[in-house]
């Protein structure tokens, strides 16, 4: 029972380099997101997909990208990495027409940028 | 906007009750959520309110009042495992049905 799966776990990234953070789910569900977590900030979302082929735009989307072609995928891009995108990266994914719609977290991708 | 409040740390002792407060002002409400979360791992589900009232499970429950804005969780008989952060979380009813979280709860537990 796989659940959210995210990889890689860690990664350190060159400024200006870009790459992709995979999210794959196996739970058949609808809502996927991202999350980014830093000291003392919380969770902050920045793009969610409510179905296959439409994404939207969260809290802090500047610098990132999504796309969802599946059901299962849900690919986070960096286009040029900065400093500033150090942080923890979550993927989840929930139900959402269940009564609890309760969201399912990947272990998380923690990134390095210098 | 969203602005979901909560105490950045707590220390309690093994064996005692801990309360923690999550206040919230959101622009729509579809339920609050708490998580807790591990150094270095996932936000994991605790509780779901969505009407006012206590909602128990175990060792913990959860308070909500939506005319205040306020929720809180209470954890009984405290183990040294539940040092954790806790994450107060309000689902949004707009067309995402994301979740606002708040910057979390470091709790800390000592022998």
């Amino acid at each position: 029972n796989a659940g959210v799966t995210q990889t890689p776990k860690f990664q350190v990234l060159k400024t200006g380099q870009s790459m992709t953070l995979q999210c794959a789910q196996d739970m058949n569900h609808e809502y996927m997101s991202w999350y980014r977590q830093d000291p003392g900030m919380g969770l902050r979302l920045i793009h969610y997909s409510v179905g296959a082929g439409i994404t939207d735009q969260g809290e802090v989307p500047n610098g990132y990208n999504v796309s969802r072609s599946t059901t299962e995928d849900f690919p986070l891009r960096l286009l040029s990495a900065a400093p500033s995108q150090t942080s923890v990266y979550f993927c989840a994914s929930s139900a959402p027409h269940r009564a609890n719609t309760e969201a399912f977290f990947g272990q998380g991708t923690r990134l390095t940028v210098v | 906007g969203q602005n979901i409040d909560q105490p950045t740390e707590m220390t309690a002792t093994e064996g005692a009750i801990v309360q923690i407060n999550c206040t919230y002002q959101t622009s729509g409400f579809n339920g609050l959520f708490w998580y807790q979360q591990h150094a270095g791992e996932a936000p994991t589900f605790l509780s779901y309110n969505v009407l006012d009232g206590l909602e128990e499970k175990g060792r913990f429950s959860s308070f909500l009042s939506r005319s205040k804005g306020y929720s809180y969780l209470l954890l009984k008989e405290l183990q040294m495992k539940d040092s954790a952060s806790y994450l107060c979380a309000v689902l949004l009813n707009n067309a995402g049905n994301m979740l606002t979280f708040g910057g979390g709860t470091r709790l800390m537990v000592k022998p």
